[in-house]
């Protein structure tokens, strides 16, 4: 059981940009959330997918947007960035009303 | 607004002593109170977790103490190691597996 991936593992990219960030949960899971951690910070949440379709969102812009594939899979898309978008970028996998949630290595997104 | 505070931020304590990390809630409508550990340039890892209809919960080393009356909770690392030097996180979640963080404590055991 390969555990939750995410890629790529790091990336950079200018302010004003746009990225995607892609996680594949835990074999079985059909539930993804994404969060982001500035550094020395907890993880926030940002949004969470089930069925494909966004069940709840953070306190996060419009900027902040995501997708499920029907393989549970998930990506995560950020536009116009800006400098303070920069952070590690964790995608956490569950099944439905489970609340054990695994973690993948996350993606750390430099914008400069 | 925070809805997890976890103290303290930093901890440093001699192999085999016993750290004790504290969070406090204010929702009660949270029902599941799990605990991180997070190396840095990995993601967190699941360490323990418990539920508040039990007061206390103990594996391997790791210890969660839960007293709901107060909305506070603990994490207890008995025996601890060298290689228990991570940041620790406290969690505390609602409702569709909404996961609230504390700000994290990094702990250094020293050998």
């Amino acid at each position: 059981d390969a555990g939750v991936t995410q890629s790529p593992t790091h990336l950079i990219k200018t302010r004003g940009q746009q990225v995607t960030l892609r996680c594949s949960p835990k074999s079985g899971h059909d539930t993804v959330s994404w969060y982001q951690q500035a550094l020395g910070q907890g993880p926030q949440f940002i949004f969470q997918y089930y069925e494909e379709e966004e069940r709840q969102r953070g306190n996060f812009p419009d900027r902040f947007s995501g997708h499920q594939f029907p393989n549970y899979s998930s990506e995560l898309n950020v536009n116009a960035l800006l400098l303070g978008d920069s952070a590690l970028y964790l995608c956490a996998s569950s099944l439905q009303w489970n609340t054990e949630a695994f973690f993948g290595q996350g993606t750390r997104l430099t914008v400069v | 607004q925070q809805q997890v505070k976890q103290s303290p931020q930093s901890l440093i304590v001699q192999k085999g002593g016993i750290p004790i990390i504290n969070c406090a809630y204010e929702n009660t409508a949270f029902d599941y109170f799990p605990w991180y550990q997070q190396f840095p340039g990995k993601g967190p890892a699941l360490l323990i977790a418990i539920r508040p209809d039990v007061s206390e919960k103990k594996e391997g080393r790791f210890t969660i103490s839960f007293n709901k009356s107060a909305k506070q909770f603990s994490l207890h690392i008995m025996d601890s190691q060298p290689g228990d030097s991570a940041t620790y996180f406290c969690a505390a979640v609602g409702n569709f597996n909404k996961f609230y963080f504390g700000s994290g404590t990094k702990l250094n055991v020293k050998p």
